[in-house]
């Protein structure tokens, strides 16, 4: 089955971008979409399609998909976007969903 | 707007039963589907499968196929996840979340979860 590689953590300066990585086979061909979950919450869907925003979502938060790696990018840091990333992707072989296993994003 | 609420926590004893339900309030699960994804303590989203209430198709994760049913009651916009003879180790919050009509299964609104300990 496919299978969605991310970096445990991410740690990033109030005010600066950071970059959360989704490593799969040729995902470049593949749609992904990016969620955010605080602490005791449900995920929340931040990025689809690749680089689309659901209504509410801030513009700084952005997706690109090219090769091997997708990438979810947050501009701007602030210490409300510490959370855990999962990106997600749909395996067509197997007609599941797949989840990457999360990075959890620190800003110090 | 859309929300769906989730029945409350489950204490069960291992090779019991346990259920559920996830109803969709201020609308309707019409033309979307119903994925269920747990999350074990401390660890990632796992995706167990997911149901067509229009047409009741379900498909199952693997790893899930001979333990759960998925099934919708339309009349009353709820969906239902059992899960039989479960183990220690399907202690998780166990979310249900709708897709958005058209994309490749982005789910765009969950349930609040509910916590499902089995001991």
């Amino acid at each position: 089955s496919y299978v969605l590689t991310q970096p445990p953590s991410v740690s990033v300066a109030p005010g600066q971008t950071a970059r959360i990585t989704c490593g799969g086979n040729n995902i470049g061909s593949e749609i992904v979409h990016w969620y955010q979950q605080k602490p005791g919450q449900a995920p929340e869907l931040v990025v689809y399609d690749d680089r689309d925003r659901p209504s509410g979502i801030p513009e700084r938060f952005s997706g690109s998909n090219s090769g091997n790696t997708a990438t979810l990018t947050i501009s701007r840091v602030e210490a409300g976007d510490e959370a855990d990333y999962y990106c997600q992707v749909w395996d067509s072989t197997a007609d599941h969903v797949v989840f990457g296993g999360g990075t959890t994003l620190t800003v110090v | 707007q859309v929300h769906l609420v989730q029945s409350g926590a489950e204490v069960k004893k291992p090779g019991s039963s346990v259920k559920v339900s996830c109803k969709a309030s201020g609308g309707t699960f019409s033309s979307h589907t119903i994925n269920w994804v747990r999350q074990a303590p401390g660890q990632g989203l796992e995706w167990m499968g997911r149901l067509i209430p229009d047409f009741g198709t379900t498909n199952y994760a693997q790893k899930f196929k001979d333990r759960v049913t998925f099934t919708a009651d339309e009349s009353t916009s709820t969906a239902y996840m059992a899960l039989s003879s479960p183990r220690s180790e399907d202690t998780a919050v166990y979310y249900c979340a709708r897709d958005i009509v058209g994309s490749t299964w982005a789910l765009d609104i969950w349930g609040q979860g509910t916590k499902v300990i089995v001991s």
